[in-house]
């Protein structure tokens, strides 16, 4: 089955800076590559995806980029701030479901 | 609804007990997916309902888990004899259809004890 690893576990980062979490995958077929935001007690939610006929995506401070051929992708967000910490899951479709990674806990300090 | 609906939002149980725990999709989603989630851990994927019926079940770790969406909207997850194990946070998903963005709900955190 499919095999998502994501890195780093733990990142903080200043207030304003750039965060970059990366994830790979195993699956040549997968072909849709969501993230997903979880704060504490909530259950994670949508905030970019990716389909593997395209090789970036971006959405205000947030953007997804997706090598196929190394069967990566990585999550950008520019000019972060406290409310963007939380914990940060990449995902890869394949077969009928979405497999997860292991999480990237995001920190950042005023 | 708004959004995905899931009861109770917490569960406590002692081990050998029966549970059931409900999701409400999205009106309109024929796409419902359980996961299960540990403590700082990924969600791991359990069954995969489009309308009634089970089209991945492969994620089910054994025959005390069991799932049910009768008419193709309210989703009932059951776990007989439940063990201290099976503590986690039991997450419900749902989607227009396979292979899109998927919407969570709050989960219910079982706690066996």
């Amino acid at each position: 089955g499919e095999n998502v690893e994501q890195h780093p576990s733990t990142l903080s980062v200043q207030e304003g800076d750039s965060a970059v979490i990366k994830c790979t995958y195993s699956d040549s077929a997968s072909n849709y590559f969501p993230w997903y935001k979880q704060e504490l007690g909530k259950g994670p939610q949508l905030i970019i995806d990716i389909r593997s006929n395209v090789g970036e995506k971006k959405d205000q401070r947030i953007a997804v980029t997706l090598n196929k051929t190394a069967k990566h992708f990585s999550l950008h967000i520019t000019e972060t701030q406290p409310e963007d910490s939380a914990v940060y899951f990449c995902a890869a479709f394949s077969g009928y479901a979405l497999n997860f990674g292991k999480g990237t806990s995001l920190l950042v300090t005023p | 609804g708004a959004g995905v609906s899931q009861t109770p939002s917490n569960k406590v149980t002692e081990k050998g007990k029966y549970v059931e725990l409900r999701c409400d999709p999205i009106s309109g989603h024929t796409a419902l997916y359980w996961y299960r989630q540990s403590l700082g851990q990924g969600p791991e994927f359990l069954i995969y309902f489009q309308g009634t019926g089970a089209a991945d079940d492969s994620g089910l770790p054994n025959d005390r888990f069991f799932a049910v969406r009768p008419e193709g909207s309210v989703s009932t997850l059951k776990i007989q004899r439940t063990e201290r194990g099976d503590s986690a946070v039991y997450l419900c998903a749902s989607s227009l259809s396979a292979g899109n963005g998927y919407t969570f709900g709050s989960g219910t955190r079982l706690t066996v004890v």
